[in-house]
């Protein structure tokens, strides 16, 4: 069971809409969550981290986290067309490990 | 100039062959990270450092070895290359002194890409 699990897309939505992408997880000891945002032949660059249970805002972007139901998601108000790429869902490696465990990532597409 | 610097940042080997990737960083992190990207299977953890004396494995670590040279080094080594070792590869850092809520994230390098034929 892979542990950090996204659709994989593409998710097309209309430029000026709400961008809703989801992700859950597997280990419920897991305490730390992460969305990172990765264009086409380039490195993952960190959108946003979350802790707690509930919403988390950084402007035009919510990280919304449920530890009860192993739910992280991201949603992206008035998405521009610089916000197509790929959202990759990280989660911190528990039990003393370190790293960070990746899905697979959402392939994002805004279309003006 | 980056932060956190890869080379090569291409490479063509054949099977059998040993290489070695670099990476080095500026930004006085002590953990350091080596991954590895497949289509359709995301990013991966090879080896993590958590300081020069201190290296661990990750999820898929078999067919590779690392060195932390120094705090700012960490080179990630295929003894001998094989054609399903093809992939992007990614050097990270993070620094868990840092700011509270910010400490564990993780900083990317550009990214090696590697074809082994």
């Amino acid at each position: 069971q892979k542990e950090v699990e996204q659709n994989s897309g593409p998710l097309s939505v209309p430029e000026g809409a709400i961008a809703s992408l989801n992700c859950t997880y597997s280990d419920r000891g897991s305490q730390s969550f992460f969305w990172y945002r990765q264009y086409s032949g380039k490195s993952p660059e960190l959108i946003m981290f979350i802790y707690s249970n509930g919403d988390k805002e950084d402007g035009r972007f919510t990280a919304q986290l449920n530890k009860a139901s192993q739910y992280v998601s991201l949603l992206i108000r008035d998405s521009q067309p610089s916000d197509s790429a790929t959202y990759l869902c990280a989660v911190r490696r528990g039990g003393g490990a370190d790293g960070l465990t990746f899905g697979k990532g959402t392939h994002l597409i805004i279309q003006p | 100039d980056a932060d956190v610097t890869q080379t090569p940042r291409n490479r063509i080997t054949k099977t059998g062959k040993r290489i070695m990737l670099e990476c080095s960083q500026t930004k006085g992190h002590d953990r350091m990270y080596w991954y590895r990207q497949d289509p359709g299977l995301g990013l991966r953890l090879i080896y993590y450092s958590f300081d020069v004396k201190d290296i661990n494995k990750g999820e898929i670590s078999d067919g590779y070895s690392v060195s932390r040279q120094a705090q700012a080094k960490f080179s990630l080594s295929l003894e001998s290359a094989i054609p399903n070792q093809t992939a992007l590869y990614f050097c990270a850092t993070s620094d868990p002194s840092g700011l509270a809520g910010n400490y564990e994230t993780q900083y990317f390098g550009p990214g090696t890409r590697l074809l082994v034929l």
